[in-house]
């Protein structure tokens, strides 16, 4: 039982350059999200998928897309890297009102 | 003004005292209370969480909520040196927004030996 993983674990990208984040979850949770983490500002939800085949945003979804492919996976796409999407990702999944974190991407973006 | 406002300290204190990490919200549809510890470059875990009004003790820690405040606390006695982390205090609402937690910025905590 892996719980939640993310790969990769970091990344570098030059700006304008494109990615995708991946995360699974192996504990048949319905509902996914996706954080960013900065200095001093907590964790700040970019999107969530409550169950397969919805997503809706959160609290900061400019410049990122999400796919929840199955139950098990929902991946979180940056188009066009900017610097300021440099920070660290975390995805987790719920169930009961409780998250699971994976353990993280740190990106950076020159 | 966020919904969920935390001291970010750092806090350093020595090897055995009593740590009180707070955060106060004003979101009063938040009906569940997490709090999460996160060590150095690891992903945040579930540490303890309440449903109500009142004290939850397990172990060292004990969680506080006051709702008519809106006041979190969480109180760690005799910390340990293994207690040094970032500590989020992370309400939830009920409803059609069931699951989602908004996070406070996060208290940085070291307990020196």
């Amino acid at each position: 039982n892996a719980g939640v993983t993310q790969t990769p674990k970091f990344q570098v990208l030059k700006t304008g350059q494109s990615m995708t984040l991946q995360c699974a979850q192996d504990m048949n949770h319905n509902s996914m999200y996706w954080y960013r983490q900065d200095p001093g500002m907590g964790l700040r939800l970019i999107y969530y998928s409550a169950s397969e085949g919805t997503t809706d945003k959160g609290e900061v979804p400019n410049g990122y897309n999400v796919s929840r492919l199955n139950k098990r996976e929902f991946s979180l796409r940056l188009e066009s890297a900017a610097p300021s999407q440099t920070s660290v990702y975390f995805c987790a999944s719920s169930e009961a009102g409780t998250q699971y974190f994976g353990p993280g991407t740190r990106l950076l973006v020159l | 003004q966020k919904e969920v406002e935390q001291d970010p300290g750092p806090l350093s204190v020595p090897e055995g005292a009593i740590v009180s990490l707070n955060c106060t919200y004003s979101n009063s549809a938040f009906q569940y209370f997490m709090w999460y510890r996160q060590y150095s470059r690891k992903g945040p875990e579930l540490l303890m969480y309440t449903y109500s009004s009142g004290n939850k003790e397990d172990g060292r820690f004990t969680a506080q909520v006051d709702k008519s405040s809106k006041y979190i606390s969480l109180f760690i006695r005799d910390s340990q040196p293994s207690d040094s982390a970032t500590y989020l205090c992370a309400p939830g609402a009920g409803g059609t927004s069931y699951g989602k937690l908004t996070f406070g910025q996060g208290t940085i905590l070291t307990v020196h030996p």
